[in-house]
Order: C-alpha cells, then structure tokens, then sequence
C-alpha cells in the first residue's frame, strides 16, 4: 500500500524567497511520484513527475523536486517565489504504475508582497 | 483535445433528493477515476473504471452513491438521497495508465443544504 504526508497544511513565503514544500511517501514497491497544483475553483494540474532515470526531476514554472529513496522524500522547491505560485500544492504517489493515485492532504503556498 | 468534462460546476441540493455528477474523459484514456476532495479528508479515490468496467469501488463511502460508465466517452457518479455531509468537491480523472498521468477536469462543487 503507499501513502503520503505533506508537512504543513499552510506555507508562507515572501516573494522572492525561496520555496520548499515537503512530502514524504510510504510504498511498498518502487515508487512513482508526483506534483499537482490547484488553483481556486479549478482542477488539477501536474507540475511534475518521477517514474524512473534522474532523482531530480524539473517541471513546469520553474518547480523541481529531487527523489531521495533513503529518506522516503519527495520535497518540491522554487528558488524564488512569484505572486502567481500561490495555490495548493499536493504530492501523490502510485506503486508502478499498478494502483491510482494516492495523494496527500495538500499544502496551502502563500506568497507574500 | 477539450481535456476532461465535468458538469455542472456547481451543484446546489436539498437533502434526500437524487445527485448525478457527468464526466466526459479524454479520448483515448483507458482509465477513468473519480475522486472526491474535502477540507477534512483531502483527497479520496472513490471509484475507478478500466475500459468501462468498475475496477476498484472500496472507496465509495456508502450504497447510497453509485457511479457508472456506459461507454468509453461518458461516465456518472450518482448520489441517492444526497446528506449535507456529501458537500465536495468531485472531480474526474482520465490516463492511459492506472498510476501515471492523470488529467483532472475542473470539479463539481456540490452543496446539500
């Protein structure tokens, strides 16, 4: 079975800070892994992925995230956040492409002027 | 491609009345989830179907809610009678794998007063 924890509901940074929202996964078999955004009212939109290959994976808007197997982490960072990164953040996990997405509770990012 | 379908938006009900939820997948995705998201629980997988046929419903929270796929274009998640502790957010999903790539649509915000 496999599971996710964000820590922190809410994260508050100023504009220009660096960025770093955290997720740690339970699997049983490899992992894959991923980002999605949300932004009010809206769906779902993947940020980022990790399936196999390269522990550190870039996605859209300048997000990455670095897979680190020994430490069960999964965290997402931006060097420097902009007024428009605010929005809930939410990582998933699946086994292998064998069971659907299992996400966490999501992280609330605000970006302060 | 138009993404994933959802109607309506927004749902407002009175308690015991019938809910039906639509969603249309991209063409071409094998798989289709619906999910449910709420302040309190996040999240939640409450079905999934592979080519039509309902794979997995251990997440469907009680025999009043139901959730069909007729073709491969259409599905219905139906709540029958709705109770004030339905209001979510549902949304649909759609991939051509089980554990990778999901396409969100935008959500039906439902309501039971």
């Amino acid at each position: 079975a496999q599971s996710v924890t964000q820590l922190g509901s809410h994260v508050s940074v100023s504009e220009g800070a660096l960025v770093l929202l955290r997720c740690n996964y339970s699997s049983s078999v490899p992992p894959y892994l991923f980002w999605y955004v949300q932004y009010p009212n809206q769906g779902l939109q993947l940020l980022l992925k990790y399936t196999t290959g390269a522990t550190l994976v870039k996605g859209i808007n300048g997000f990455e995230a670095e897979f680190k197997k020994s430490e069960t982490s999964f965290h997402l960072t931006k060097p420097s956040a902009h007024m428009s990164d605010a929005a809930e953040y939410f990582c998933a996990v699946s086994g292998i492409r064998n069971t659907p997405l299992v996400f966490g509770k999501g992280t609330r990012l605000s970006v302060i002027a | 491609d138009a993404g994933v379908i959802q109607s309506p938006r927004h749902e407002v009900t009175e308690m015991g009345q019938e809910v039906t939820l639509r969603c249309k997948p991209i063409s071409g995705h094998d798989y289709l989830f619906w999910y449910r998201q709420t302040m309190m629980r996040g999240l939640e997988l409450l079905i999934y179907f592979n080519n039509n046929v309902p794979i997995d419903d251990s997440g469907m929270p009680e025999d009043r809610f139901s959730a069909k796929m007729p073709n491969a274009s259409f599905s219905t998640l139906k709540i029958q009678p709705s109770e004030p502790r339905d209001s979510a957010v549902y949304f649909c999903a759609s991939s051509l794998d089980r554990g990778i790539g999901y396409t969100f649509g935008s959500g039906t915000r439902l309501t039971v007063v």
